[in-house]
């Protein structure tokens, strides 16, 4: 079982749609989730963090943590062609130390 | 205020010979990552700096791999002898020291082939 998993994709989704990605995680005791979102050749870019159970909203984007099913997932609502991106789920582990266990993303097509 | 800035951007060597990465930090960040994405596969964490020490290390695939961070600000990560297998792009990131979430900012990377 990998410690972080995504589903590959790609999400297609119409412009102005909501797009839903989610990612579970092995770790229990994680503490720390992240969703990072790379354009092709080019760097992860942070745009959501979340440590607790529940919501969190910026923007368009919402990420949302259920500690208990081990899942975080993020909601892009107002799709639109530039989110066309793959999708990086990124989990700090509880084992004292601060690496990011990433799944292998999804990517996410925005058909306008 | 600049971001993390990583060299080369690409780097095309042949088997057995020697590359060097280089890294810098985005300023006043202590802390300091490598990770790495092979082809096909997930970016995977190699290691972590507190400043000039190694806070972590457990990704470092082999002895062929030599981190370094002297003076606590850029760090290099050298491959010696490199190998096919190491063809991938290498990430460096970084963080402030006292952060409470740890948010990881990324640079652009550097793609490594090996033939």
């Amino acid at each position: 079982q990998k410690e972080v998993e995504q589903n590959s994709g790609p999400l297609s989704v119409p412009e102005g749609a909501i797009a839903s990605l989610n990612c579970t995680y092995s770790d229990r005791g994680s503490q720390s989730f992240f969703w990072y979102r790379q354009y092709s050749g080019k760097s992860p870019e942070l745009i959501m963090s979340i440590y607790s159970n529940g919501d969190k909203e910026d923007g368009r984007f919402t990420a949302q943590l259920n500690k208990a099913s081990q899942y975080v997932s993020l909601l892009i609502r107002d799709s639109q062609p530039s989110d066309s991106a793959t999708y990086l789920c990124a989990v700090i582990g509880n084992t004292g130390f601060q690496k990011l266990v990433f799944g292998t993303g999804t990517r996410l097509l925005v058909s306008p | 205020e600049a971001g993390v800035t990583q060299f080369p951007s690409h780097s095309v060597i042949e088997k057995g010979q020697t590359v060097t990465l280089r890294c810098d930090p985005i300023s006043g960040h202590d802390n300091l990552y490598w990770y790495r994405r092979v082809m096909g596969k997930e970016i995977k964490f190699l290691l972590h700096f507190v400043k000039e020490s190694k806070q972590d290390e457990s990704g470092m695939p082999n002895n062929r791999f030599l981190a370094e961070r002297t003076g606590g600000t850029y760090s290099t990560l050298k491959v010696q002898p490199a190998e096919l297998e190491d063809s991938g792009v290498y990430f460096c990131a970084s963080t402030q020291s006292g952060s409470t979430y740890n948010e990881q900012f990324f640079g652009p990377g550097t793609r490594l082939t090996v033939l």
